[in-house]
């Protein structure tokens, strides 16, 4: 079936670092993908997309490619802030699913340390 | 900016009790979602709707139930809570159209004692 296996948490990082979050899907078609972030006590916000293969999304620094060949989303930034502690959602919508249901990973914590 | 709401933030009820998750959306959007997220962080769809009087089960089962009388509000039910329901329910909506995206409410986190 579909599904989305993103790297254990948590991922604590010093100010400036740099920034991986791998992601990979199992899902028939091309389905297209999303990346999720949650800051504490809130509710999910869209950071990134991508819809078809080779598509690179990106958004407040991050940047994300859909690499079909590896079936991949990896999350990246280059330096990041203590604002970018939050947890990161990789998602997936199957491909031809009209309503838009989409399956999330279990979600990464990324702490950062000034 | 999105315009979705849930109240209560925040709930901590008596085993038994029967309960209603408020979820709103003022962007006239005809899809509508309910998650569970565990305490590890993970999210299921246990609700969804297309529409008004449109409503089917998701992917977790669950013991709630979920109405859909108007397009803009989209309630949750437990009839008899249990401590197994202690969670965070969020609520998210969405435009038709397959890339577009979901919008979510801050949550309501329900603690069953």
């Amino acid at each position: 079936g579909n599904s989305v296996t993103q790297m254990e948490g948590p991922v604590t990082l010093s100010e400036e670092a740099f920034l991986t979050i791998n992601c990979t899907y199992t899902a028939t078609g091309y389905p297209s993908l999303f990346w999720y972030v949650q800051y504490p006590g809130e509710g999910l916000q869209l950071l990134l997309k991508a819809t078809k293969a080779d598509d690179k999304g990106s958004n407040k620094g991050f940047e994300a490619t859909y690499r079909k060949e590896t079936t991949s989303f990896h999350l990246e930034k280059g330096s990041v802030q203590v604002s970018d502690s939050a947890v990161y959602f990789c998602a997936l919508r199957k491909a031809g699913n009209q309503g838009g249901k989409l399956i999330f990973g279990q979600g990464t914590e990324l702490s950062v340390k000034p | 900016e999105a315009d979705i709401y849930q109240t209560p933030r925040y709930l901590v009820i008596g085993t038994g009790k029967k309960i209603t998750l408020e979820c709103s959306q003022t962007m006239g959007h005809d899809k509508m979602y309910w998650y569970q997220q565990d305490p590890g962080m993970e999210l299921h769809l246990i609700h969804y709707s297309y529409g008004v009087n449109s409503t089917e089960k998701g992917d977790l089962s669950s013991e709630s139930t979920v109405s859909r009388i108007r397009t803009e509000h989209f309630p949750l039910t437990l009839e008899s809570a249990r401590p197994s329901h202690t969670s965070q329910y969020l609520c998210a909506s969405s435009e038709p159209g397959r890339d577009n995206e979901q919008f979510f409410g801050p949550g309501t986190r329900l603690t069953v004692l």
